[in-house]
């Protein structure tokens, strides 16, 4: 079984500053994605950004980034220049082609601050 | 492009009593997923269907069950309902016959038992 471990449940970071959300996961698959999502007081699940395991290119949206390192199987998240509309709970998430569904970390709500 | 919608956006219910939740699936997408988020944890998979079958399966009891329609709309319906089924619960659709890629996510159900 897959499993998902978010170590920091807050965390607070000033506007147009730079935080880093950690992410790390189990399993003895080899195929996989990954995934950070976002989710709003609104209850919106939002997709921020997607990994595939067998790129080694760490992936990047605009302010978001990641670190990806897959033998440590770990997935953080880099959210350059934050604003205020960052505030959100954000979940890391697992799959693999085979399971066939998400499996979500606990969640760690980040606050900007003005 | 229409996104993922469900209903009812709250509802209320009694310990042992039955509920029906509906799910819009994204224009164009195949398959729906269906997940449960207990207040402050991450969300847990349910079940999956893809073109009206059930696809994979989460750690829930059999009262939790599912359908899914000819236009990829789908329903969660859960028997003797018990207090701790009070969540939110969030349908997710993507194309693919295993929803490989991105899940997008609707607005949630939120129900509680009482």
């Amino acid at each position: 079984a897959q499993t998902v471990t978010q170590s920091q449940p807050e965390m607070s970071v000033q506007e147009a500053e730079t935080v880093t959300l950690s992410c790390t996961y189990d399993t003895s698959e080899s195929n996989y994605y990954l995934f950070w999502y976002k989710q709003p007081p609104s209850r919106q699940m939002i997709l921020v950004i997607r990994q595939e395991a067998y790129k080694q290119q760490n992936a990047t949206e605009n302010r978001f980034s990641v670190n990806f390192q897959k033998a440590a199987k770990s997935f953080s998240l880099k959210i350059s220049d934050s604003q205020l509309g960052d505030t959100a709970m954000y979940f890391c998430a697992f799959m693999t082609p085979r399971a066939r569904q998400l499996t979500f970390g606990s969640g760690t709500q980040l606050t900007v601050l003005p | 492009e229409t996104g993922v919608t469900q209903s009812p956006t709250h509802l209320i219910k009694t310990r042992g009593q039955q509920v029906t939740l509906r799910c819009s699936s994204q224009s164009g997408h195949n398959t729906v997923s269906w997940y449960q988020q207990a207040l402050g944890q991450g969300p847990q998979f349910i079940f999956q269907y893809y073109r009206e079958e059930e696809n994979g399966r989460g750690n829930f009891p059999p009262r939790f069950s599912g359908l899914q329609f000819p236009n990829y709309s789908s329903e969660l319906n859960v028997n003797a309902l018990e207090l701790d089924d009070s969540a939110l619960y969030l349908c997710a659709s993507s194309l693919g016959d295993r929803g490989l890629g991105e899940q997008f996510f609707g607005p949630g159900t939120r129900l509680t038992v009482l």
